[in-house]
């Protein structure tokens, strides 16, 4: 089992407020990855870090933002959530030279209401 | 990432083999198979990968033929458990994220 956690796993949250996902490994790993997926639908990545103070914007345009200020730490926040923004937020881990063999949180579902 | 072909849906007896197959006609030589599952409202798995050799670990077989157009994950003792979907994906250098495609959604039944 990898050792990556997140929280909340679910969250109700009114239109408007500001929400941090969070999300830490123990693994020590180097990357780490969110990713946003609806029910039944293709995941897609929205940001990655190699490192502590790296970030980088996903495939997927996304009004979130992250940081990395400590390498098991990788948390996103929503300034001002929407319903647009209700989905399944997954986060992931990996470390090595190749970064696709990727450990996954069990993620938080957010609905915006 | 590149396509891959996999059926959409497969069922197996819950004890025997499951084997699911992949097609990725396309991929180059520098570029490694990967296997992936998604359970229901969970977060996805690794499950194994490979470049050209045949590959086992505590979870699954990975046989990939010789002129490496396709490959077949197989699960040798299929658990209710092992119900998901499950996806096939090749990537080599540069990719960051993983992208699946539609997968084939395994069911074991009991």
């Amino acid at each position: 089992e990898a050792d990556i956690y997140q929280t909340p796993r679910y969250l109700v949250i009114g239109t408007g407020k500001k929400i941090t996902l969070e999300c830490s490994q123990t693994m020590g790993h180097d990357k780490m990855y969110w990713y946003q997926q609806d029910p039944g639908m293709e995941l897609h990545l929205i940001h990655y870090s190699y490192g502590v103070n790296s970030t980088e914007k996903g495939d997927l345009s996304s009004e979130s933002t992250v940081s990395r200020i400590r390498t098991e730490h990788f948390p996103l926040t929503l300034e001002s959530a929407r319903p647009s923004h209700t989905s399944q937020y997954l986060c992931a881990s990996s470390g090595g030279t190749l970064s696709y063999e990727q450990y996954f949180g069990p993620g938080t579902r957010l609905t915006v209401t | 990432d590149a396509k891959t072909t996999q059926p959409p849906s497969m069922d197996c007896a819950e004890g025997r083999a499951a084997n699911l197959p992949c097609n990725h006609s396309t991929i180059s030589g520098n570029e490694y198979v990967y296997w992936y599952r998604q359970i229901h409202s969970q977060g996805p798995q690794y499950i194994i990968h490979g470049l050209k050799n045949n590959e086992t670990n505590e979870m699954a077989s990975l046989i990939i033929t010789e002129d490496r157009k396709s490959s077949t994950l197989i699960l040798p003792h299929a658990t209710l458990r092992d119900t998901a979907v499950y996806y096939c994906i090749f990537l080599g250098g540069g990719a960051d994220g993983l992208t699946f495609g539609k997968g084939t959604h395994l069911i074991i039944q009991p």
